[in-house]
């Protein structure tokens, strides 16, 4: 079983601040990591899949990092709204898996 | 275009009883996956299949969990007879990629929760 680890599990900011969350994974046989929103109530939504180390994409204020050498990502979010709450889930395929692994997420919730 | 359509939405049943969920796919999406999302864990593959072969069921719990994708569209999962431990949220999920949604990701339906008293 891959070990996929976010951090933190949970997080509350206020509006306007920006923020991060961690995932973590094997970095050994990387093949790709995918970044999902999942709003409560809701259907999760894919936000990015990166496959290459040092790969930064960008959707609006949101952006996310990827260094598969040590095993990690990072996404953040500039200048949070309330809309923004949710919680955010990482999915490597890295390891022996040849099937995406997720992580149990960064619940975020933003207060007006 | 439409998205991955899931039902019934909310389901409730006793220990030792059967359900059946339903997914319908976006249309030419050829791979669909089912996902079990316990409370505080992240979703866990079931079942992936492409068209109506089975591609991967090693997590399928296939002593209760049943799932079939006739005619390689909409696809059914069953569970019978279900365990208190199965309560949790099932998600359906399809990708245009033949390869783990590398282009694209996958597109999730809205889940069916379901509660085992």
């Amino acid at each position: 079983i891959l070990n996929v680890e976010q951090s933190p599990q949970s997080l509350h900011v206020q509006e306007g601040d920006s923020t991060n969350f961690t995932c973590s994974f094997p970095s050994s046989n990387f093949y790709a990591l995918h970044w999902y929103r999942w709003e409560t109530a809701k259907s999760p939504e894919a936000l990015f899949v990166m496959t290459l180390n040092g790969d930064e994409k960008k959707k609006g204020q949101i952006s996310a990092t990827l260094n598969t050498k040590e095993g990690y990502s990072y996404l953040y979010i500039k200048g949070s709204q309330p809309e923004d709450s949710a919680t955010y889930l990482c999915a490597p395929i890295s390891g022996s898996a040849r099937q995406l692994t997720f992580g149990s997420g960064t619940q975020l919730t933003v207060l007006p | 275009e439409a998205g991955v359509a899931q039902s019934p939405r909310y389901k409730i049943i006793e220990k030792r009883q059967s359900v059946a969920f339903w997914c319908n796919p976006i249309s030419g999406h050829a791979t669909l996956y089912w996902y079990q999302q316990i409370l505080g864990q992240g979703p866990k593959l079931l079942i992936q299949f492409q068209n109506n072969g089975v591609v991967d069921d090693s997590q399928l719990p296939k002593d209760r969990f049943s799932a079939e994708r006739l005619k390689g569209v909409d696809s059914t999962l069953k569970i019978q007879p279900a365990k208190l431990e199965d309560s949790a949220v099932y998600l359906c999920a399809s990708s245009l990629d033949r390869t783990w949604g590398a282009n694209y990701g996958y597109t999730f339906g809205s889940g069916t929760r379901l509660t085992v008293v």
